[in-house]
This record gives structure tokens, C-alpha cells and sequence, in this order.
């Protein structure tokens, strides 16, 4: 398996809601990522996870958290969201003995908050 | 054609020409580079990548040259096609000395259109 999967594809929130978004690898891979992409922007990115434990927060707000429960598993929950928080949501993976190579997103995640 | 990055985030080709797209990155400390593709509504896709330890690598129809000197990376597509219409993002790693991890810095992308 090559792929990481995200899921839901598209999800609609309101502001007061809460939600979380979901993100599956199974390459073995020990280092995960979130990353936050607007329209005709590249991707910016939110958090990094090692060996299942935080290692960067990009100053993301507390609206926004991470969770990694097992190696193979990465979630973003999502509270009291903004408007201007609707984007695509992308998770990608990493080999961690190669700090960073082998790179793979997944599709992402369509978020609009209303 | 040719792209030069910031300044013109659009490159407009006929289908059979040859593409190059640019890319300027600014961290010295970057060891690693990739080169991705995006489609509407899908994640980057892995083209090729290239390691600062080298400055040309090849893959099928595209090529990747890397200058250090001034911090210089291009994307050569070789007979470009309609389905290589995309938006082209270059990306530059920064290995955090010995960690498990990388951290990943992605340029503003460029539109390619091809013509058919």
C-alpha cells in the first residue's frame, strides 16, 4: 500500500460545530504531516509528528488539534472554526530514517465552514 | 516555454513543446528537493526529486536541474502533453540536523496550460 487516505473529502461545518478529519498510512511510515492549502496557494504547512509525538507546531491556533494515535494514524480535530479556516486539508507521510524523503500526500480534505 | 517563477505564475504551451519551469528557493539549509504536481480538487503529486548533493537527475520526460550557486531549481518536461496541464509547485526540505523528520517548504506554484 502506497497511498495515504484521508477522509472525509469534503465536509461542511458550522462554526460552533466540531469535527474531526482523518488521515491513514500504512507505508511504515514514522513522521506525518498536516498541511493547510487556500485557493491558488501552496500548501502551508500546520504540524509534524515523529514517532507519534509533536514535533513542529507552525504557531496553528488552538481551534485546530492534532492527534496521533498509532503510527499509522493522524487526526486534526476542529472547534469553533472560522470562515476564513475553509480550505483543502492535506496529510502526507514521510520515511523517518531519510529525515523527510519519500514524501506522500493524500487527496485532502474540501473544508468549508459556514 | 518558460516560467519564470514569481513573475509569471503562468506557462502556456502547444502540446509537443518542450516545458521548463522555475523555481527560486531561499533556505541554504535545504538538502532535498521535489518537484509536484497538482490537479484540480487532488493532492501534490510526486514527479521527481534531487538531493543537494547532485545538480541534474531524469526521470521519464522530465529532467530536474538543480543550481545551488544561486539557489536555483528548474523542471524540463520533454514533449509536453494535455494531461500535463497542472499546477506545478517545487518544494525544498530542510533536514533539522538528525531528527526523524523533515520539513517540507513549498514554492507558489505555477500554472501549466498545454494546448492541444
Amino acid at each position: 500500500d502506497t497511498e495515504v487516505t484521508q477522509t472525509p473529502k469534503h465536509l461542511v461545518m458550522g462554526m460552533t460545530n466540531k469535527k474531526s478529519l482523518k488521515c491513514e498510512q500504512h507505508m511504515g511510515h514514522r513522521a506525518m504531516y498536516w498541511y493547510k492549502q487556500k485557493a491558488k496557494k501552496p500548501p502551508e504547512l500546520m504540524f509534524v509528528y515523529s514517532y507519534e509525538k509533536l514535533s513542529i507546531n507552525e504557531s496553528v491556533p488552538s481551534r485546530f488539534s492534532p492527534e496521533c494515535p498509532n503510527s499509522s494514524l493522524l487526526n486534526l480535530h476542529l472547534h469553533a472554526l472560522q470562515p476564513e479556516d475553509s480550505a483543502l486539508y492535506l496529510c502526507a507521510s514521510s520515511q523517518a530514517h531519510g529525515a523527510g524523503y519519500g514524501y506522500t500526500f493524500g487527496s485532502g480534505t474540501r473544508l468549508t465552514v459556514v | 516555454g518558460e516560467s519564470v517563477g514569481l513573475h509569471l505564475p503562468t506557462l502556456s504551451v502547444q502540446e509537443g513543446d518542450n516545458s521548463i519551469i522555475n523555481c527560486a528557493y531561499s533556505n541554504s539549509a535545504s538538502d532535498y528537493f521535489i518537484w509536484y504536481k497538482q490537479e484540480s480538487g487532488k493532492g501534490p503529486q510526486f514527479i521527481i526529486d534531487i538531493r543537494s548533493n547532485m545538480d541534474k537527475r531524469q526521470g521519464q520526460r522530465v529532467t530536474v536541474l538543480l543550481n545551488k550557486t544561486v539557489k536555483h531549481l528548474s523542471l524540463q518536461i520533454a514533449a509536453t502533453q494535455p494531461g500535463d496541464s497542472a499546477v506545478y509547485f517545487c518544494a525544498e526540505n530542510e533536514n533539522a540536523g538528525g531528527t526523524s523528520y523533515g520539513k517540507l517548504t513549498f514554492g507558489q506554484g505555477t500554472i501549466l496550460t498545454v494546448h492541444p
